[in-house]
């Protein structure tokens, strides 16, 4: 596809519940990225996958968040047991390599939770 | 710990009127400096990256420079268009990217 792709664009859920996002990269990119832009603020990493594998994953607020990617393509988060605080924008970046200066953002996914 | 600030936190500009945004960094070892604009409701749009003191960018209306506490995106005769908030974020050797607050600029026509 022409740029990076995430779906849902909006999700709303209940406290308590799982929810998946899905980051479509860029063809070709093997460095993967997940932010998390909590209203008004700047973004917070995640974490990221070079290829299949994820070096980091530091960035993940708690045991509730895990991520997976096939290949060099697509990719979930997976949020367990949803908390309110848990409500932000998710946004996937991809770029060429890991490291490599320019990152390409999706639009995000606006994730709700009552 | 590796930390980015921005200011101010908004900014308002009649059109014409030239401005400066702050990006000030405190971090173990700089790989490189990135700047980005954000539209509501978009993911950030890369706008320049910055490796070395001294250094400096230009893209249209835009300049970004670089010093060893911190970096400038200077705004030259802005444009309604120009709106956006602009997000300032550093790399560090070993490490992934870490993102400044942002600074909400609005340009009035």
């Amino acid at each position: 596809g022409a740029g990076v792709s995430q779906s849902p664009s909006n999700k709303v859920t209940e406290k308590g519940k799982d929810v998946e996002l899905r980051c479509d990269p860029i063809s070709g990119h093997t460095a993967l990225y997940w932010y998390r832009q909590r209203l008004g603020q700047g973004l917070e990493f995640l974490i990221y996958f070079q290829g299949n594998s994820a070096p980091d994953k530091s960035g993940l607020p708690s045991d509730r968040f895990s991520a997976e990617r096939t290949g060099e393509s697509v990719s979930t988060l997976t949020i367990q047991r949803t908390q309110q605080e848990d409500s932000a924008v998710y946004l996937c970046a991809s770029s060429l390599v890991q490291g490599q200066e320019t990152q390409y953002f999706g639009p995000g996914t606006r994730l709700l939770v009552l | 710990e590796d930390q980015v600030t921005q200011s101010p936190e908004a900014l308002r500009l009649q059109e014409g009127e030239s401005s400066s945004l702050n990006c000030s960094y405190t971090v173990s070892g700089l790989r490189g400096l990135f700047w980005y604009r954000q539209d509501p409701g978009k993911g950030p749009e890369f706008l320049f990256t910055l490796y070395s003191a001294g250094e400096e960018k230009e893209k249209e209306r835009l300049k970004a420079t670089l010093t060893k506490k911190e970096s400038f995106l200077h705004i030259t005769a802005p444009k309604p268009e120009d709106s956006a908030t602009y997000l300032c974020a550093v790399q560090v050797y070993g490490q992934n990217f870490v993102f400044g607050p942002g600074t909400r600029l609005s340009v009035l026509p």
